[in-house]
């Protein structure tokens, strides 16, 4: 299984472009989700998602779209990049079979706005 | 809202000896924690987990332990390896209203583990 897998690894956006980060699992998980991580900081949660066609924000969500049309693809959408969106994306999933089980990442896609 | 925080952002060692990483939390209420390692350019991996009816739990050279009382939590890494170096998180399990998880993690800022040969 490749587990979680996220392209592009690295985008440069010019400030007021559009972009959408591809998100994928094939372990048949039901939670997925979409994280930020800013420099030398930990990772702030923007969306997530409990199955497919059910979405709902995290702590940092302005700015950012998502939709979960089946349960491998979860995709962040930046509609107008802005320079403070800058930040390695980290997308990660779980089987969401009960409560607390822990969260499989992607190795994350790296963008600057610019 | 309430967050989970580290002692120390750094930490330096020698390769065999042990290694120990702090965490503070400060809501009383969560009951899931765990702890993720980063290396450079890579996703967070998990390391272990603890739930809040245990004080402590035992991997792979590695030891979590959590003290409610002073809403502490440590990472201990037994012999570390120039391997270990990375970065460590923890992390508190969000619960909603209807307290139900949904699996959303709450990151503490990290500590930069460096172990030197």
């Amino acid at each position: 299984n490749a587990g979680v897998t996220q392209t592009p690894k690295f985008r440069i956006l010019k400030i007021g472009q559009s972009m959408t980060l591809q998100c994928a699992q094939d372990m048949n998980h039901n939670y997925m989700y979409w994280y930020r991580q800013d420099p030398g900081m930990g990772l702030k949660l923007i969306y997530y998602s409990v199955g497919a066609g059910i979405t709902d924000k995290g702590e940092v969500p302005n700015g950012y779209n998502v939709s979960r049309s089946t349960t491998e693809d979860f995709p962040l959408r930046l509609e107008l990049a802005a320079p403070s969106q800058t930040s390695v994306y980290f997308c990660a999933s779980t089987p969401g079979q009960g409560l607390n089980e822990k969260l499989f990442f992607g190795s994350g896609t790296q963008l600057s706005v610019l | 809202g309430e967050s989970v925080g580290l002692h120390l952002p750094t930490l330096s060692v020698q390769e065999g000896d042990n290694s120990i990483i702090n965490c503070a939390y400060s809501n009383s209420a969560s009951d899931y924690f765990i702890w993720y390692k980063q290396e450079s350019g890579k996703g967070p991996q998990f390391i272990i987990d603890i739930r809040s009816n245990m004080d402590k739990r035992q991997g792979q050279r590695v030891t979590v332990l959590l003290n409610k009382t002073v809403k502490h939590l440590s990472l201990q890494i037994a012999a570390t390896q120039p391997g270990d170096s990375a970065v460590y998180f923890c992390a508190e399990n969000l619960g909603d209203a209807g307290g139900t998880s949904y699996g959303k993690l709450t990151f503490g800022q990290g500590t930069i583990l460096t172990v030197h040969p």
